[in-house]
């Protein structure tokens, strides 16, 4: 039972790097979306999708892309990594149909 | 534009009582479900409880349940005979559908509660 599998746990990048923080979820989910979580502002949205090959931004999109090429992955690429970075990301899926959304461990993501 | 508000950044709580966590939202959609999620120092998200709009009664689940006043848009969460291991962040959050197979879903900015022996 993976669930959501997000990789990787812990990373540091240096100013203008990019990377690509990778989820699969194995729950046949139409939904997928990725948060960042910054002390005191909640989990905010990223991008999400409603299904392979569609995508949207959320509430804070800028320096983020994503792609979904199957259902069962929704990499987030972080294209030029600024210090505003730093955060904690988490992964979620959920059914269309409704239900809980399932979260992956998170990534604690520090840009220096 | 969809919105959760938490109005409590901290709450403390003895042992053995019960707590209120309270939550608001706005939303224009017909459709949508509230969830809570736990999360303690550990970081990981752990699911709740569930709401949906359409929902008669107020969702339960063991210790934890959800006073639902639709008319108020106010979701909040009760736990009972508050633990030890209550002790954690607390988030609110919907799930709203904008329609044309879209929806979004957006959370509060959390409530951290205490438990004191």
């Amino acid at each position: 039972n993976a669930g959501v599998t997000q990789t990787p746990k812990f990373q540091v990048l240096k100013t203008g790097q990019s990377m690509t923080l990778q989820c699969a979820q194995d729950m046949n989910h139409e939904y997928m979306s990725w948060y960042r979580q910054d002390p005191g502002m909640g989990l905010r949205l990223i991008h999400y999708s409603v299904g392979a090959g569609i995508t949207d931004q959320g509430e804070v999109p800028n320096g983020y892309n994503v792609s979904r090429s199957t259902t069962e992955d929704f990499p987030l690429r972080l294209l030029s990594a600024a210090p505003s970075q730093t955060s904690v990301y988490f992964c979620a899926s959920s059914s269309y149909r409704g239900g809980e959304a399932f979260f992956g461990q998170g990534t604690r993501l520090t840009v220096v | 534009a969809q919105k959760i508000t938490q109005t409590q950044p901290g709450m403390f709580v003895q042992e053995k009582e019960a707590v209120t966590l309270d939550c608001t939202y706005d939303t224009s959609d017909p459709s949508y479900g509230l969830f809570w999620y736990k999360q303690p120092s550990s970081g990981e998200m752990i699911f709740l409880i569930y709401q949906g709009s359409y929902d008669q009664q107020n969702a339960t689940e063991g210790r934890y349940s959800l006073n639902f006043q639709k008319a108020r848009k106010s979701a909040n969460l009760v736990i009972s005979a508050s633990q030890l291991g209550d002790s954690a962040m607390y988030f609110c959050a919907m799930r709203s559908y904008s329609g044309a197979g879209s929806y979004q879903l957006t959370f509060g900015k959390g409530t951290k509660l205490s438990v004191i022996p």
